[in-house]
């Protein structure tokens, strides 16, 4: 078990530019998730997968922001013709592992990644 | 719609003492809750959690947390703190019907000094 990998860790890229960044989940985890974290905020949820569909979109995730999860493996998240509100850590997790506890309740344990820090000038 | 609020931003602590991050949240829903920790340049890492049962939690590096119904709070406590569990500590909320969005706090920022 690797662990959640994304990449690059930093872009800084210039307004008006497109950025693409990758995350690779743990190895047969099913779901995966995205997230944004500002500066001074925790993390926001974004939108996540289970295999290749996506299941759910924030309505933070404007028009130029794109995910996919081709083969259900890797996801790339892209953000086209970048502003500075832009700017921010964008966090990756993995789930499959189900946790059950008593009464019935269960839920996906995710795992996160390192995230990759986006600086748009 | 759910909130989690984390009302300090700083807890500043010398080693060895105890220390005690608040969380309250708001949800019309029965929710989970977890606490997260995030180290400098990592990702972030589950201390504990609630789903049901015990209202006192214990979890990894000495941590517990208690649930408490009534005042909509799940506090963070550890009776003696070291140096190396400074970091950033977030507390999280999912609805128990949609457990795989996490609905996070704006984080407490732990310093513990020698």
């Amino acid at each position: 078990d690797t662990g959640v990998s994304q990449d690059p860790r930093h872009k800084i890229t210039k307004r008006g530019q497109n950025v693409t960044f990758r995350c690779d989940p743990i190895s047969e985890h099913n779901r995966l998730y995205w997230y944004r974290q500002t500066l001074g905020q925790g993390p926001e949820f974004l939108t996540y997968f289970q295999n290749e569909a996506q299941l759910e979109k924030s309505r933070l995730l404007s028009d130029r922001f794109s995910a996919e999860r081709p083969k259900g493996s890797f996801s790339t998240l892209e953000i086209q013709r970048t502003e500075q509100g832009d700017s921010a850590m964008y966090l990756c997790a993995s789930s499959s592992k189900v946790v059950r506890a008593s009464g019935g309740s269960s839920y996906n344990e995710q795992f996160f990644g390192p995230g990759t820090r986006l600086t748009v000038l | 719609a759910q909130s989690v609020t984390q009302l300090d931003s700083q807890v500043p602590v010398f080693e060895e003492a105890p220390v005690e991050l608040r969380c309250n949240y708001s949800s019309s829903v029965s929710v989970y809750l977890f606490w997260y920790v995030q180290y400098p340049n990592q990702g972030l890492q589950l201390l504990l959690k609630y789903l049901s049962g015990s209202t006192l939690v214990k979890g990894i590096n000495g941590f517990e947390a208690e649930f408490n119904k009534s005042q909509t709070s799940f506090h963070l406590r550890k009776p003696s703190v070291h140096i190396s569990d400074t970091a950033e500590y977030f507390c999280a909320v999912s609805v128990r019907y949609n457990t795989d969005k996490l609905i996070f706090g704006t984080g407490t920022r732990l310093q513990v000094f020698p």
